[in-house]
Protein backbone atom coordinates (compact mmCIF):
# COMPACT_ATOMS: atom_id res chain seq x y z
CA UNK A 1 0.00 0.00 0.00
CA UNK A 2 1.28 3.37 -0.83
CA UNK A 3 1.82 5.50 1.87
CA UNK A 4 2.53 9.08 3.30
CA UNK A 5 5.46 9.10 5.53
CA UNK A 6 6.44 11.40 8.14
CA UNK A 7 10.06 12.33 9.93
CA UNK A 8 10.05 12.38 12.85
CA UNK A 9 7.26 10.85 14.89
CA UNK A 10 8.03 12.23 17.73
CA UNK A 11 10.13 15.22 18.66
CA UNK A 12 10.69 17.06 22.05
CA UNK A 13 12.88 20.40 21.74
CA UNK A 14 13.32 23.60 23.79
CA UNK A 15 11.63 27.23 23.14
CA UNK A 16 13.82 28.96 20.44
CA UNK A 17 15.30 25.79 18.51
CA UNK A 18 14.56 25.00 15.27
CA UNK A 19 12.58 22.03 14.23
CA UNK A 20 12.12 20.36 10.75
CA UNK A 21 9.64 17.98 9.79
CA UNK A 22 9.96 16.50 7.11
CA UNK A 23 6.70 14.08 4.51
CA UNK A 24 7.37 12.21 1.59
CA UNK A 25 3.89 12.07 -0.51
CA UNK A 26 2.58 9.22 -2.59
CA UNK A 27 4.65 8.53 -5.90
CA UNK A 28 2.62 10.07 -8.47
CA UNK A 29 0.37 12.78 -6.20
CA UNK A 30 1.55 16.17 -7.23
CA UNK A 31 -0.37 17.91 -4.05
CA UNK A 32 0.79 18.41 -0.84
CA UNK A 33 -0.68 19.68 2.01
CA UNK A 34 0.42 20.59 5.94
CA UNK A 35 -1.91 20.61 8.88
CA UNK A 36 -1.14 21.76 12.25
CA UNK A 37 -3.91 19.89 14.67
CA UNK A 38 -4.49 21.01 18.30
CA UNK A 39 -7.38 20.27 21.24
CA UNK A 40 -8.01 24.00 20.99
CA UNK A 41 -7.84 24.33 17.56
CA UNK A 42 -8.94 21.17 15.68
CA UNK A 43 -7.68 20.83 12.26
CA UNK A 44 -6.00 23.77 10.70
CA UNK A 45 -4.09 23.58 7.36
CA UNK A 46 -0.94 25.70 7.33
CA UNK A 47 -0.15 25.19 3.78
CA UNK A 48 -0.23 23.31 0.35
CA UNK A 49 1.90 22.83 -2.37
CA UNK A 50 0.81 21.80 -6.34
CA UNK A 51 3.72 20.45 -8.79
CA UNK A 52 5.90 22.02 -5.70
CA UNK A 53 4.46 25.38 -6.06
CA UNK A 54 2.90 26.57 -3.13
CA UNK A 55 -0.09 27.49 -3.56
CA UNK A 56 -1.26 28.98 -0.53
CA UNK A 57 0.87 29.53 2.98
CA UNK A 58 -1.69 31.86 4.66
CA UNK A 59 -2.71 29.06 7.44
CA UNK A 60 1.12 30.08 8.99
CA UNK A 61 3.00 32.07 10.77
CA UNK A 62 5.15 33.63 8.46
CA UNK A 63 7.87 34.91 10.48
CA UNK A 64 8.55 31.81 12.00
CA UNK A 65 6.97 28.80 9.62
CA UNK A 66 8.51 27.87 6.28
CA UNK A 67 7.27 25.41 3.83
CA UNK A 68 9.13 24.10 1.28
CA UNK A 69 9.36 21.10 -1.51
CA UNK A 70 13.33 20.71 -2.37
CA UNK A 71 11.90 17.86 -5.02
CA UNK A 72 8.68 16.26 -5.81
CA UNK A 73 9.29 13.17 -3.15
CA UNK A 74 9.92 15.34 -0.16
CA UNK A 75 8.09 18.39 1.82
CA UNK A 76 9.64 20.23 4.61
CA UNK A 77 7.97 22.14 7.38
CA UNK A 78 10.61 24.16 9.29
CA UNK A 79 10.15 26.66 12.74
CA UNK A 80 12.67 28.54 13.95
CA UNK A 81 12.77 29.48 16.68
CA UNK A 82 9.84 27.64 17.65
CA UNK A 83 7.95 28.47 20.67
CA UNK A 84 5.42 26.21 23.11
CA UNK A 85 2.10 27.21 21.37
CA UNK A 86 3.67 25.43 18.78
CA UNK A 87 3.26 22.03 20.64
CA UNK A 88 0.66 20.66 18.19
CA UNK A 89 0.27 17.12 15.88
CA UNK A 90 1.32 18.29 12.35
CA UNK A 91 -0.03 16.13 9.74
CA UNK A 92 0.91 16.18 6.18
CA UNK A 93 -1.21 14.50 3.18
CA UNK A 94 -0.84 13.96 -0.59
CA UNK A 95 -3.34 13.98 -3.44
CA UNK A 96 -3.45 14.34 -7.41
CA UNK A 97 -5.46 16.79 -8.96
CA UNK A 98 -7.13 16.67 -11.12
CA UNK A 99 -8.10 13.25 -10.94
CA UNK A 100 -11.69 11.63 -9.68
CA UNK A 101 -12.34 12.82 -6.21
CA UNK A 102 -9.97 15.27 -6.35
CA UNK A 103 -10.25 16.35 -2.74
CA UNK A 104 -9.26 12.47 -1.70
CA UNK A 105 -6.20 13.27 0.32
CA UNK A 106 -4.01 10.86 2.12
CA UNK A 107 -2.62 11.68 5.19
CA UNK A 108 0.48 10.69 6.87
CA UNK A 109 0.84 9.75 10.99
CA UNK A 110 1.82 12.80 11.98
CA UNK A 111 4.17 14.65 13.76
CA UNK A 112 3.94 14.97 17.51
CA UNK A 113 5.49 18.28 18.40
CA UNK A 114 6.11 19.33 22.17
CA UNK A 115 8.17 22.43 22.67
CA UNK A 116 9.27 22.99 26.49
CA UNK B 1 -17.19 26.12 0.35
CA UNK B 2 -20.35 25.26 1.99
CA UNK B 3 -20.76 24.83 5.93
CA UNK B 4 -21.65 21.49 7.51
CA UNK B 5 -23.26 20.92 10.82
CA UNK B 6 -22.28 17.72 12.66
CA UNK B 7 -23.72 16.43 16.38
CA UNK B 8 -20.87 16.15 18.15
CA UNK B 9 -21.27 12.72 19.15
CA UNK B 10 -22.92 9.72 18.88
CA UNK B 11 -22.67 6.23 20.31
CA UNK B 12 -23.52 2.91 18.64
CA UNK B 13 -24.05 -0.88 19.53
CA UNK B 14 -21.37 -2.78 18.28
CA UNK B 15 -22.82 -4.79 14.95
CA UNK B 16 -25.06 -2.21 14.59
CA UNK B 17 -25.58 0.37 11.90
CA UNK B 18 -24.26 3.67 12.63
CA UNK B 19 -25.86 6.32 10.90
CA UNK B 20 -23.96 9.61 11.09
CA UNK B 21 -25.82 12.40 9.69
CA UNK B 22 -24.28 16.08 8.19
CA UNK B 23 -26.63 19.12 7.04
CA UNK B 24 -25.42 21.50 4.74
CA UNK B 25 -28.27 23.54 3.86
CA UNK B 26 -26.03 25.88 1.81
CA UNK B 27 -24.33 23.64 -0.33
CA UNK B 28 -23.98 24.35 -3.92
CA UNK B 29 -24.19 22.55 -7.25
CA UNK B 30 -20.57 21.71 -8.11
CA UNK B 31 -19.69 21.03 -4.00
CA UNK B 32 -19.27 17.48 -3.34
CA UNK B 33 -19.62 15.49 -0.11
CA UNK B 34 -16.69 14.25 1.43
CA UNK B 35 -16.17 12.20 4.87
CA UNK B 36 -13.39 11.10 6.69
CA UNK B 37 -12.48 9.70 9.67
CA UNK B 38 -9.75 10.18 12.48
CA UNK B 39 -8.93 7.18 14.33
CA UNK B 40 -7.19 8.78 17.97
CA UNK B 41 -3.77 9.28 17.59
CA UNK B 42 -3.82 8.56 13.34
CA UNK B 43 -4.09 11.23 10.45
CA UNK B 44 -7.51 11.10 9.13
CA UNK B 45 -8.66 8.77 6.47
CA UNK B 46 -11.05 9.12 3.38
CA UNK B 47 -14.04 7.27 3.53
CA UNK B 48 -16.05 8.10 0.54
CA UNK B 49 -17.65 11.22 -1.10
CA UNK B 50 -20.80 12.06 -3.39
CA UNK B 51 -21.91 14.94 -5.54
CA UNK B 52 -25.77 13.57 -6.27
CA UNK B 53 -26.35 10.34 -6.01
CA UNK B 54 -26.04 7.82 -3.33
CA UNK B 55 -22.79 5.97 -3.12
CA UNK B 56 -21.28 2.61 -1.61
CA UNK B 57 -17.79 1.36 -0.89
CA UNK B 58 -15.79 -1.05 1.12
CA UNK B 59 -16.09 1.08 3.89
CA UNK B 60 -19.59 2.62 3.70
CA UNK B 61 -22.91 4.24 2.29
CA UNK B 62 -23.41 7.26 1.72
CA UNK B 63 -26.79 8.83 1.25
CA UNK B 64 -27.61 12.31 0.40
CA UNK B 65 -31.00 13.99 0.40
CA UNK B 66 -32.64 14.78 -3.31
CA UNK B 67 -32.00 18.36 -2.40
CA UNK B 68 -28.35 17.66 -1.22
CA UNK B 69 -29.17 19.46 1.81
CA UNK B 70 -28.07 17.35 3.70
CA UNK B 71 -26.13 13.74 3.91
CA UNK B 72 -26.06 10.09 5.97
CA UNK B 73 -23.06 8.09 5.94
CA UNK B 74 -23.62 4.74 6.75
CA UNK B 75 -21.71 2.26 8.80
CA UNK B 76 -23.44 -0.51 8.00
CA UNK B 77 -21.99 -2.89 11.15
CA UNK B 78 -19.80 -1.34 13.61
CA UNK B 79 -17.44 -2.47 15.41
CA UNK B 80 -15.01 -1.33 17.93
CA UNK B 81 -12.45 -0.36 15.82
CA UNK B 82 -15.01 2.36 14.12
CA UNK B 83 -14.94 4.59 17.05
CA UNK B 84 -13.14 7.67 15.59
CA UNK B 85 -13.98 11.32 15.15
CA UNK B 86 -16.18 11.75 11.87
CA UNK B 87 -16.11 14.54 9.59
CA UNK B 88 -18.37 15.70 6.71
CA UNK B 89 -16.46 18.47 4.09
CA UNK B 90 -18.83 20.42 1.51
CA UNK B 91 -16.14 21.03 -1.12
CA UNK B 92 -15.84 22.13 -4.72
CA UNK B 93 -13.50 20.17 -6.81
CA UNK B 94 -11.60 23.24 -7.27
CA UNK B 95 -8.35 23.92 -5.86
CA UNK B 96 -9.67 24.86 -2.43
CA UNK B 97 -8.48 22.89 0.35
CA UNK B 98 -10.74 20.63 2.58
CA UNK B 99 -11.49 22.25 5.54
CA UNK B 100 -12.21 20.18 8.21
CA UNK B 101 -14.49 21.45 11.52
CA UNK B 102 -14.63 19.63 14.71
CA UNK B 103 -16.85 16.56 13.43
CA UNK B 104 -18.73 13.62 14.97
CA UNK B 105 -17.23 11.87 17.59
CA UNK B 106 -18.55 8.31 17.29
CA UNK B 107 -18.28 5.83 20.12
CA UNK B 108 -18.74 1.99 19.12
CA UNK B 109 -19.82 0.61 22.34
CA UNK B 110 -19.38 -3.69 22.89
Amino acid sequence: DARVTQTPRHKVTEMGQEVTMRCQPILGHNTVFWYRQTMMQGLELLAYFRNRAPLDDSGMPKDRFSAEMPDATLATLKIQPSEPRDSAVYFCASGLVPGAGTKKQFFGPGTRLTVL
Amino acid sequence: DAKTTQPPSMDCAEGRAANLPCNHSTISGNEYVYWYRQIHSQGPQYIIHGLKNNETNEMASLIITEDRKSSTLILPHATLRDTAVYYCIVSSSGNTPLVFGKGTRLSVIA
